[in-house]
């Protein structure tokens, strides 16, 4: 089937340094997007969303952009904090079915 | 806050014994998935309800797994009999309506499954 997948497994930050995680998708009828952070032993926790009518999303800290014309989704954080440590998920879903379509995840590591 | 409850978060069984995982989603919540992660990986869908009827099992391994949402709100997953590849964390997610456009998924804890 269709994949979403991410570009770089591990990210490594510096505390207050900006960070930018990718993400690829591949269905084109894909038009909802969701990024996730899941710590260790938990479940994936909601970030921020968006839907393929726009290309930038402002959250708390959090910008999620989307470029539908190459498939693309990235999650900016800014001025990282330890606790944003954990690992990253885009997924994505379309009006047939509304089950999330998972990537692999990227971890981020803050280093203070 | 409202959260999605799940029992119960570790679970060690033998393989070819039967086990149950048990979801209540955010009240108003009328889908819940169950979600299937092995380490290391993304969550993959197993099945789908919308109030109490399965939407979609395409992915669920139905010789071994069942699951139902007798009335419409909670929901049970069962494996029988387990098998060493089930080892995984099981995860239950709701959200409000997908009826009118997906809407944000709010993921249970897990439960995680060990079989020996």
């Amino acid at each position: 089937g269709e994949s979403v997948g991410l570009h770089l497994p591990t990210l490594s930050v510096q505390e207050g340094d900006n960070s930018i995680i990718n993400c690829a998708y591949s269905n084109s009828a894909s038009d909802y997007f969701i990024w996730y952070k899941q710590e260790s032993g938990k479940g994936p926790q909601f970030i921020i969303d968006i839907r393929s009518n726009m290309d930038k999303r402002q959250g708390q800290r959090v910008t999620v952009l989307l470029n539908k014309t190459v498939k693309h989704l990235s999650l900016q954080i800014a001025a990282t904090q330890p606790g944003d440590s954990a690992v990253y998920f885009c997924a994505e879903t379309s009006n047939s079915g509304y089950a999330l379509n998972f990537g692999k995840g990227t971890s981020l590591l803050v280093t203070p | 806050e409202a959260e999605v409850a799940q029992s119960p978060r570790y679970k060690i069984t033998e393989k070819s014994q039967a086990v149950a995982f048990w979801c209540d989603p955010i009240s108003g919540h009328a889908t819940l998935y169950w979600y299937r992660q092995i380490l290391g990986q993304g969550p993959e869908l197993l099945v789908q309800f919308q109030d109490e009827s399965v939407v979609d099992d395409s992915q669920l391994p139905k010789d071994r797994f069942s699951a139902e949402r007798l009335k419409g709100v909670d929901s049970t997953l069962k494996i029988q009999p387990a098998e060493l590849g089930d080892s995984a964390m099981y995860l239950c997610a709701s959200s409000f309506n997908p009826g009118q456009g997906a809407s944000e998924q709010y993921f249970g804890p897990g439960t995680r499954l060990t079989v020996t």
